[in-house]
């Protein structure tokens, strides 16, 4: 069946950069997804990746994928105490007109110091 | 408008108690979720809703009942709960075919 893992913690100073990774079994996912979580809220997207590409940046934000290892991972730069929340990866399988079916990682806590 | 709202916010009911979250999008969306999130723990799949139809039950117990009245609109109805339902559950919303599902700040419930 489909599974994502995800290391549960990380620990980086304010400034450095901030990778976190995230290996997935289903090879026929289309998209890959990260979302975060800050404590008592919802999930933000926060980025994804069309199992196509290799690579896509967005501001502080940079996605790799390995698609022949299913590797995934962010790469946060410029690290800011406000990037403290729990991350997920996710991957998704769509179904035709009828919605897709997210399984997660199980989050990795992102923790920034001064 | 790209934000889905849920009410309320939080929500303490006892396990005799009928009461019903609400989640709201105005993007057009045509496919809604609900997912239950424990504590330290990723969103786990309830249920899907496309085309106001629903598509996909993850073996939801009956007690949890979901109604999706139109397309910005849907619905957990919730009786008889116990008091390991107490989680956050959250909504999201998606266009049809699925990708960039997008969520809700989600309504904490707690079950006595």
């Amino acid at each position: 069946g489909e599974d994502v893992e995800q290391s549960l913690f990380l620990s980086v100073r304010e400034g450095d950069s901030s990778v976190i990774n995230c290996t997935y079994t289903d090879s026929s996912s289309t998209y890959l997804y990260w979302y975060k979580q800050e404590p008592g809220a919802g999930l933000q997207l926060l980025t994804y990746i069309f199992s196509n590409m290799d690579m896509k940046q967005d501001q502080r934000l940079t996605v790799l994928l390995n698609k022949k290892d299913k590797h995934l991972s962010l790469r946060i730069a410029d690290t800011q105490t406000g990037d403290s929340a729990i991350y997920f990866c996710a991957e998704s399988t769509m179904i035709y007109n009828q919605g897709g079916k997210l399984i997660f990682g199980q989050g990795t806590e992102l923790s920034v110091k001064p | 408008d790209t934000e889905v709202t849920q009410t309320p916010k939080h929500l303490v009911m006892g396990m005799t108690n009928k009461k019903s979250l609400k989640c709201e999008q105005h993007m057009g969306h045509r496919a809604m979720y609900w997912y239950k999130q424990k504590a330290k723990k990723p969103p786990e799949l309830m249920f899907v809703y496309s085309y106001e139809k629903l598509s996909i039950n993850e073996s939801v117990p009956s007690r949890f009942s979901p109604e999706c009245p139109n397309s910005s609109l849907l619905n957990l109805h919730l009786h008889a709960l116990q008091p390991e339902d107490s989680a956050l559950y959250l909504c999201a919303s998606s266009q049809a075919r699925g990708n960039e599902q997008f969520f809700g700040p989600g309504t904490r419930l707690t079950v006595l």
